[in-house]
């Protein structure tokens, strides 16, 4: 059984349109992260909830925004996507531990036209 | 600040042949240090990890992972490559309690039948 789902796996936006990724776990787990991955690089994490603290890498444009409505559900949203936002977009979960695994969704991939 | 460097981008293997990807890292404390294999278009699925006591690390699909902190390395193994490993793989370091994930860029294995 999925464990943690994103909606939609593909999504297409124009140029400057609002978008909103979504992500929800089965796990009832702690923490949800948010990683943008650019073709053939690594994941980068953009910001993670620890329950409802919200945690912002210091490098994550402020064009990107992030909701947690309740422990399953957490959504991304990108204000003005522009061409440099294409990517594949991961949502993970964890218990909350150091030693806690962190458990990936099949991703988002989001195209900017 | 914590890193990973994964020195080979590409790799190419036959099938059935032995198979090591190389991982190190930079952390100041005692690293929490992960691999993550992704298919083509799907998210992460975590191999193994380690945390601390034996540094020889068994994980899914006959992956094994040896810890060396003399070296600050984290090498990944497989003694027969099989044509379904064919996948990029993702050396992972925690840091910021576990909650922070920093990947390193991934090295792309290619099984030749």
């Amino acid at each position: 059984d999925a464990m943690v789902i994103q909606n939609p796996r593909y999504q297409v936006t124009q140029f400057g349109k609002p978008v909103t990724l979504s992500c929800s776990q089965t796990l009832n787990h702690n923490v949800m992260y948010w990683y943008q991955q650019k073709s053939s690089q690594a994941p980068k994490l953009l910001f993670h909830y620890y329950d409802k603290d919200f945690n912002n890498e210091a490098d994550t444009p402020d064009n990107f925004q992030s909701r947690r409505p309740n422990t399953s559900f957490c959504f991304l949203d990108i204000r003005s996507p522009g061409l440099g936002d294409a990517a594949m977009y991961l949502c993970a979960t964890n218990a909350g531990g150091g030693t806690d695994t962190q458990y990936f969704g099949p991703g988002t991939r989001l195209t900017v036209l | 600040a914590q890193s990973v460097t994964q020195p080979d981008i590409h790799i190419t293997v036959s099938e059935g042949a032995s198979l090591e990807l190389r991982c190190n890292y930079s952390y100041g404390a005692t690293p929490y240090l992960f691999w993550y294999v992704q298919s083509p278009g799907q998210g992460l699925q975590l191999l193994l990890k380690y945390f601390s006591g034996d540094t020889l690390v068994q994980g899914i699909k006959g992956f094994e992972a040896e810890f060396k902190r003399s070296q600050s390395s984290f090498n990944l193994r497989k003694p027969s490559v099989h044509w379904s490993d064919a996948a990029e793989y993702f050396c992972a370091v925690a840091s910021g309690g576990g909650n922070k994930l920093t990947f390193g860029t991934g090295t792309q294995l290619k099984v030749e039948l």
